[in-house]
């Protein structure tokens, strides 16, 4: 299987301020990666397809980059709706797997 | 919109099998480039992905649940099924139904979740 490791575990941040989340595969998976933004109690939502392409709908301060086995996914001014987990999900080969989580906190 | 509604158990007991049942609404489960998929995270877990169906009864399965894991589809009544035998404790969690697009070499995610059902393993 294909290890997908995030960092950090949780990030405490204000609002306004420019976040940034990494993403590590265990291997090269050229841009088959996906992120999600996961509120309490709710399922995971699609933001970002192919390592930087934004879902249709979803905000432009948010944006990811990266290829091979490095990924990066920010948000450019925090706002208070981005209280969330985020995860990070190669697609590049089966089984499909996610990275840990990132537990983003308002400071 | 296409919706999806997971339905089923929300207790079993260990050893016993766990059946859960998707309902896809706002759309036919067998149109487009799509697949159906299960997810399940524990309780304050990272998200596992289970398996998936398509619509022509071709399934891939992960690996580590491959031995007691079987997704089924019903296309008469919109629905696709999981069935997790010999369940322990471990099982315990917050199972997703969600539809996989695919699109070769451009797109393949997660783009539909149901709202997740809690089901716990216990006697």
């Amino acid at each position: 299987d294909i290890q997908m490791t995030q960092s950090p575990s949780s990030l405490s941040a204000s609002v306004g301020d420019r976040v940034t989340i990494t993403c590590q595969a265990s291997q090269d998976i050229s841009k088959y990666l996906n992120w999600y933004q996961q509120k309490p109690g709710k399922a995971p939502k699609l933001l970002i397809y192919d390592a930087s392409t934004l879902e249709t709908g979803v905000p432009a301060r948010f944006s990811g980059s990266g290829s091979g086995s490095d990924f990066t996914f920010t948000i450019s001014s925090l706002q208070p709706e981005d209280i969330a987990t985020y995860y990070c999900q190669q697609y590049d080969d089966l089984p499909y797997t996610f990275g840990q989580g990132t537990k983003l906190e308002i400071k | 919109q296409v919706q999806l509604q997971e339905s089923g158990p929300g207790l079993v007991k260990p050893s016993q099998t766990l059946s859960l049942t998707c309902t896809v609404s706002g759309g036919s489960i067998s149109s487009g480039t799509y697949y159906w998929s299960w997810i399940r995270q524990p309780a304050g877990k990272g998200l596992e992905w289970i398996g998936r169906i398509y619509t022509s009864g071709s399934t891939n399965y992960n690996p580590s649940l491959k031995s007691r894991v079987t997704i089924s589809v019903d296309t008469s009544k919109n629905q696709f099924s999981l069935k997790l035998t010999s369940v322990t404790a471990a099982d315990t969690a917050v199972y997703y139904c969600a539809r996989g697009l695919w699109i070769a070499a451009i797109y393949d995610a997660f783009d539909i979740w149901g709202q997740g059902t809690m089901v716990t393993v216990s006697s």
